[in-house]
This record gives C-alpha cells, sequence and structure tokens, in this order.
C-alpha cells in the first residue's frame, strides 16, 4: 500500500495567480499521476509525471498550463498556472502498484 | 482507448436494503482490473473492491460483490444491508494490466448513492 500527503487541502485564489500543489508519498514510486475532478465531474487524468524525466500530458492539458516538477522517487508537485474560475476542481495526486491505485485527500482549489 | 460507463447519476435507497450500482466498459485489453471507488464528501477515495479479469470469480468483500462479466463488459457491484456510511459518490474504474506502468486509470462519471435512514 501507500500513503500519500497532498497539500494544501484546500485554497481559494484570484484570478491570474499560480497554485503549487505537492504530493508526498510514503515509498518509492517510479510513477506519480495527478488527476482534475471538476464540480460534480469524474476525474480526468491531467499528466503521468516520471522521476527524471517531462511529465507526458494528456490530451486538453499543457505543461504551460499545469506545469509538473519530479524531483525524486517520492515528491511532486503540479502547479496550476495564470488561473481562471474554469480551473476551480480538485486535484488528486495518485501512485499504482501492479493490482491497485492509491489517491491522495485532493486538493480543492477555488478561483475567485 | 478506454471508455467506462455508468448510466445512473444518482441512486437512493432505504438503509438495510440492498442496492446495485451499474457500470460498462470498453477495450480491447484482454487483462485489466476493475474497481470500484467511493468518494465521500471528504474526497477521500477509498478503494471498495477490486477484480482481475482473468479471474472468472467474482469478488467480495464483506457487504459488497460484483458481478463480473467479462464477455458483456459488465461490472456492476452490489451493497447488501446498506448504512448511512455508504451514502457517497461511487466511481467504477479501469486499469490496464501494465505492471505498475505508465497509465492512469479511466475512471466512469459516477452514482451518487444516498442511502435513507
Amino acid at each position: 500500500s501507500a500513503v500519500i500527503s497532498q497539500k494544501p487541502s484546500r485554497d481559494i485564489c484570484q484570478r491570474g495567480t499560480s497554485l503549487t500543489i505537492q504530493c508526498q508519498v510514503d515509498s518509492q514510486v517510479t510513477m506519480m499521476f495527478w488527476y482534475r475532478q471538476q464540480p460534480g465531474q469524474s476525474l480526468t487524468l491531467i499528466a503521468t509525471a516520471n522521476q527524471g524525466s517531462e511529465a507526458t500530458y494528456e490530451s486538453g492539458f499543457v505543461i504551460d498550463k499545469f506545469p509538473i516538477s519530479r524531483p525524486n522517487l517520492t515528491f511532486s508537485t503540479l502547479t496550476v498556472s495564470n488561473m481562471s474560475p474554469e480551473d476551480s476542481s480538485i486535484y488528486l495526486c495518485s501512485v499504482k502498484t501492479a493490482t491497485e491505485a492509491f489517491f491522495g485527500q485532493g486538493t480543492r482549489l477555488t478561483v475567485v | 482507448a478506454q471508455t467506462v460507463t455508468q448510466s445512473q447519476p444518482e441512486m437512493s435507497v432505504q438503509e438495510a436494503e440492498t442496492v446495485t450500482l451499474s457500470c460498462t466498459y470498453d477495450t480491447s485489453e484482454s487483462n485489466y482490473y476493475l474497481f470500484w471507488y467511493k468518494q465521500p464528501p471528504s474526497r477521500q477515495m477509498i478503494l471498495v473492491i477490486r477484480q482481475e479479469a482473468y479471474k472468472q470469480q467474482n469478488a467480495t468483500e464483506n457487504r459488497f460483490s460484483v458481478n463480473f462479466q467479462k464477455a458483456a463488459k459488465s461490472f456492476s457491484l452490489k451493497i447488501s444491508d446498506s448504512q448511512l456510511g455508504d451514502t457517497a459518490m461511487y466511481f467504477c474504474a479501469f486499469m490496464k494490466y501494465s505492471g505498475g506502468g505508465a497509465d492512469g486509470l479511466t475512471f466512469g462519471k459516477g452514482t451518487h448513492l444516498i442511502i435513507q435512514p
């Protein structure tokens, strides 16, 4: 299993600013995943972060808007840049084993 | 690419009743995992039950069981003796069998389950 600590748990931000979300895992993992959950919606994969290489982004998500860092095997950050109200969502960090996925508690972001 | 479909946006049952949540999926993969996750208002994603596609036997975890029909690509969740604490969003999810590789999970849109006292 894996325990994932994500912070902040929530934030209210002004439009045009940026927020960096941190994700810490209690064990070393190769891949870390970032998801977005828009209000009342399901989880959508933003990108996959592999330590030592550029993150891989899903269709509809770009590095300029969602830059990701992965400095070591237990930590990653997701930045939401130049925010607009449409970025108001829950952002979740996740890791996988061969048989299961584990999630952080999520960051509820509200952009005003 | 995989797709996961949950056709019940919301369901409501009385406490102690049995409820079944539906999920269908589409994939060309032969080896994969299917999950039901519960998301209460706390936002934490909690694994309810897991099914390996290569296993014919349906998974069971206490009051939770699945009906896995691989040929029909159907994966329903049955909750027996429902409790107030079962009130949550339930997501059906698909994961390729890739040994912990680079593929994320594909989620359905979710079913909001409400257990009435």
